[in-house]
């Protein structure tokens, strides 16, 4: 059983801070690894893609992969309430896609 | 570009009828499509897969006689929910991915379904 595991939140950030969303997984031949942001009623919409080990920034967003230690985290620099949404790790060994619970983001004014 | 559009995107409609929703690819050819159901508060559950030309990968549990879908080219897939009942309302979305092979997925916007 694939599984892909979020603290589901609510995590809270004033204006400007950096938010640290973080996420790991069972399956050790994942190959391909990918943040969603999801606003309350819409559907989710990626927002990076992260396949090798390291940091992979852009703009405010800063993906980080560790495969040895199964953990994925998505970084938001400069947070604004426009980011407040549920973000969704998801996970691929081959075709589908494993998604965790999501982790609830608010950045107050 | 990877623009994925769904039809319609709110659907009421009465118990024991049928609903199909269309998800299509606007701007790629996708390999795969797929179809998940989003309740209140709750995760994306993935229902099933399918593929241009053959036949849907169904998760387990989901009823595969009530949920019928069609890949009938690359860039339409639909799903159609017979017999509906109101325990089938919820938030239907469809996603597709490219020919690129990196399994990024796409979603569409999604299709609220009320059975009344």
């Amino acid at each position: 059983q694939k599984e892909v595991e979020q603290n589901s939140g609510p995590l809270s950030v004033p204006e400007g801070a950096i938010a640290s969303l973080n996420c790991t997984y069972s399956d050790r031949v994942s190959q391909s690894f990918f943040w969603y942001r999801q606003y309350s009623g819409k559907s989710p919409e990626l927002i990076m893609s992260i396949y090798s080990n390291g940091d992979k920034e852009d703009g405010r967003f800063t993906a980080q992969l560790n495969k040895a230690s199964q953990y994925v985290s998505l970084l938001i620099r400069d947070s604004q309430p426009s980011d407040s949404a549920t973000y969704l790790c998801a996970v691929s060994g081959y075709s589908t896609l494993t998604f965790g619970k999501g982790t609830m983001l608010l950045v107050s004014p | 570009g990877a623009v994925v559009s769904q039809h319609p995107s709110r659907v009421i409609c009465k118990s024991g009828t049928s609903v199909k929703i269309e998800c299509r690819s606007l701007d790629f050819q996708a390999t795969t499509m797929f179809w998940y159901r989003q309740f209140p508060k709750k995760s994306l559950m993935l229902m099933a897969t399918s593929n241009e030309g053959s036949k849907a990968t169904y998760e387990q549990g989901v009823e595969k006689d009530k949920f019928l879908i069609n890949h009938a080219s690359l860039t339409l897939s639909t799903l159609t929910v017979t017999s509906a009942h109101p325990e089938d309302s919820s938030f239907y979305i469809c996603s597709a991915t490219t020919t690129s092979g990196n399994y990024e997925q796409y979603f569409g916007p999604g299709t609220r379904l009320t059975v009344t």
